[in-house]
């Protein structure tokens, strides 16, 4: 079972400012099967990014991913206030999918 | 539009047993494999089960195998979850989520419903 570990787990900035969010696996991902979800209070996640750099349908392009192998990186160019929340990466490779714990992004 | 629903979850006591449902709209059902996905109060999230767009293939996580069985009936674009034999580290809301064609990344998601296991 691959391991997801995030860093970090809370990120304090400012709406305007670029964030950086990583998350490592414990094994090679193959074929970068790599996603990343945000979740905010008492919503569902939504999709955000797959196959590591992909952005969902109706993403905005201030998300993106990028990253290979073990490490990954989820940036958000220009914080916007909808922004702030709960973001998630997720190996999805091979069963079972595992997820990471979560970083918070909070407004500084 | 793309939605999915869930309903069915409340609370249960310990050993007891509980059917979930979830109700997809907007979206060729069996083009997606359909996924139970939980989150305990105030903690991340954990894939549990999948389904096959067929339902003829289905995988368990370690927690949940032997005690909880995924469904579907394509011809009323219903998911469904037996959980059994529930435990107090069960509580969660519980969603359902599509993975088109098996690329096992989730979207859509339903809006989850609770299950509290709790004497």
């Amino acid at each position: 079972e691959i391991v997801v570990t995030q860093s970090p787990d809370t990120l304090s900035l400012s709406p305007g400012e670029r964030a950086t969010l990583s998350c490592r696996a414990s094994q090679t991902v193959t074929s970068n099967y790599l996603a990343w979800y945000h979740q905010k209070p008492g919503q569902a996640p939504r999709l955000l990014i797959y196959g590591a750099s992909s952005r969902a349908t109706g993403i905005p392009d201030r998300f993106s991913g990028s990253g290979s192998g073990t490490d990954f990186t989820l940036t958000i160019s220009r914080l916007e206030p909808e922004d702030f929340a709960v973001y998630y990466c997720q190996f999805y490779g091979s069963s079972p999918y595992t997820f990471g714990q979560g970083t918070k992004l909070e407004i500084k | 539009q793309v939605q999915l629903v869930e309903s069915g979850g409340g609370l249960v006591t310990p050993g007891g047993s509980l059917r979930l449902s979830c109700t997809a709209s907007g979206f060729t059902f069996t083009d997606y494999y359909m996924n139970w996905i939980r989150q305990a109060p105030g903690k991340g999230l954990e894939w549990l089960s999948y389904i096959s767009g067929s339902g003829s293939t289905n995988y368990y996580a370690d927690s949940v195998k032997g005690r909880f069985t995924i469904s579907r009936d394509n011809a009323k674009n219903s998911l469904y979850l037996q959980m059994n034999n529930l435990r107090a580290e069960d509580t969660a809301v519980y969603y359902c989520a599509g993975a088109y064609q098996g690329y096992m990344h989730f979207d859509p998601w339903g809006q989850g419903t609770l299950v509290t296991v709790s004497s």
